[in-house]
């Protein structure tokens, strides 16, 4: 238990659907993130946010809408992605935005597969 | 670009064996390393370095980071199979950006 907790653990979608992850954080931290682990790929980081408002966005496609209406909750919308989005998206925090002299916590993860 | 790169990216011991994972980075204005240990579900942290020769322990892993060569080892003794994994090297540079390596899958077999 890392005090971040990702909801759905799994989700299966078909490109016209439209879902959302979930991330909530226990741990009083400030600054949120959502990453994307595909298989033999380094962790892409998507989005950012530090106390609410989005300070990175590393050219995400539109298709993955986040949103972040308080400290301790982060979602990610889906609509109409595709088969390679298809990966485990993992959310983290931190207690603020810089690293140095912070760690960074992560969920369990919620596996993406896309049919 | 930021880069981290670690190696190898797969590794096959016995249990008992001492293993060696490196990791090699070139960010601008390095600020901290960290290690992470990713079985089935979320990375969990192990080790942030951010100066360099002092050796960081915790039981029987221990790392250590080189500044002036860019890089950082991460050694496990007498490993076991709980040990199996996958381990990630990340690194913060300027940007306040944690960069990640591809991971180095470890399996430990009895």
């Amino acid at each position: 238990e890392t005090g971040v907790t990702q909801t759905p653990r799994h989700l299966v979608m078909g490109m016209t659907n439209k879902k959302s992850l979930k991330c909530e954080q226990h741990l009083g931290h400030n600054a949120m993130y959502w990453y994307k682990q595909s298989a033999k790929k380094p962790l892409e980081l998507m989005f950012v946010y530090n106390f609410k408002e989005q300070t990175e966005n590393n050219s995400v496609p539109s298709r993955f809408s986040p949103e972040c209406p308080n400290s301790s909750h982060l979602f990610l919308h889906l609509h109409t992605l595709q088969p390679e989005d298809s990966a485990l998206y993992l959310c983290a925090s931190s207690q603020n935005r810089a690293f140095a002299g912070n760690t960074i916590y992560f969920g369990e993860g919620s596996w993406l597969t896309v049919v | 670009e930021d880069k981290v790169v670690q190696s190898p990216l797969s590794l096959v011991v016995h249990e008992g064996d001492t293993v060696t994972l490196n990791c090699s980075y070139e960010v601008t204005n390095f600020r901290s390393l960290l290690w992470y240990k990713q079985e089935k579900k979320a990375p969990t942290f192990l080790f942030m370095l951010t100066s360099s020769g002092i050796e960081k322990k915790s039981g029987r892993l221990s790392s250590i980071l080189d500044k002036k060569e860019l890089f950082s080892i991460l050694n496990i003794t007498a490993t076991q199979t709980g040990d199996s994994a996958i381990y990630l090297c990340a690194v913060e540079g300027g940007a306040q950006k944690l960069v990640f390596g591809q991971g180095t899958r470890l399996t430990i077999n009895p």
